[in-house]
């Protein structure tokens, strides 16, 4: 039932540069949210965007919302060792039954 | 906040045995509980959701008969494995609607 594509599938970086990292969708949606998932573990809930917004910030994320192309996208700045996890959109979508459909995700390398 | 236990954190068991995982909201009632699985390097694909009171709903080419949900009260569902295999191995996660979606922290299983 995954709806969600990302990419890039992996990013490489050096700590210090900003990572994007792109979500597109399939249907109709309520909300979109961004995850953090260090390996193995659960997931961080990091930011969520109404369908009706454009762009959401908090601290150092930056996210943006373009329901015509049914696109996301994360954007995080001067990006630290510690922000090395995989990233996943998520859509809680009518389409979908009111449910969290998971996008592939990113995996993210911040070198140090 | 609002806060979702589940248990085991991990778990190994010999194939053709069953295996239950508990999730709990800790804080709040939830009548809507959600069960993913991850592979490793994967994202989480929705198995199913849980409807207290009810039968769970599974999403397609999900087997209701070996993964069984129960969802018996207003604060817990189980997820039993059953008949486990080699290839059931994976990395299991709740999720609970709450004003949002809280997760688990998650079930590594490993069959051998």
């Amino acid at each position: 039932s995954q709806q969600g594509e990302e990419d890039p599938q992996a990013l490489s970086i050096q700590e210090g540069e900003n990572a994007t990292m792109n979500c597109s969708y399939k249907t109709s949606i309520n909300n979109l949210q961004w995850y953090r998932q260090n390996s193995g573990r659960g997931l961080v809930h990091l930011i969520l965007i109404r369908s009706n917004e454009r762009e959401k910030h908090s601290g150092r994320l930056r996210v943006t919302l373009d329901t015509s192309k049914k696109s996301s996208s994360l954007l995080i700045t001067a990006s630290r060792a510690a922000d090395t996890a995989s990233y996943f959109c998520a859509t809680d979508s009518r389409g979908y039954g009111n449910k969290l459909v998971f996008g592939a995700g990113t995996i993210l390398r911040v070198k140090s | 906040g609002a806060v979702v236990s589940q248990h085991p954190s991990r778990v190994i068991c010999k194939s053709g045995t069953s295996v239950k995982i508990e999730c709990r909201s800790l804080d709040f009632q939830a009548t809507t509980m959600f069960w993913y699985r991850q592979f490793p390097k994967q994202s989480l694909m929705l198995m199913a959701t849980s409807n207290e009171g009810s039968k769970a709903t599974y999403e397609q080419g999900v087997e209701k008969d070996k993964f069984l949900i129960n969802h018996a009260s207003l604060t817990l569902s189980t997820l039993t494995v059953t008949s486990a295999h080699p290839e059931d191995s994976s990395f299991y996660i709740c999720s609970a609607r709450h004003y949002g979606y809280t997760f688990g922290s998650g079930t590594r299983l490993t069959v051998v």
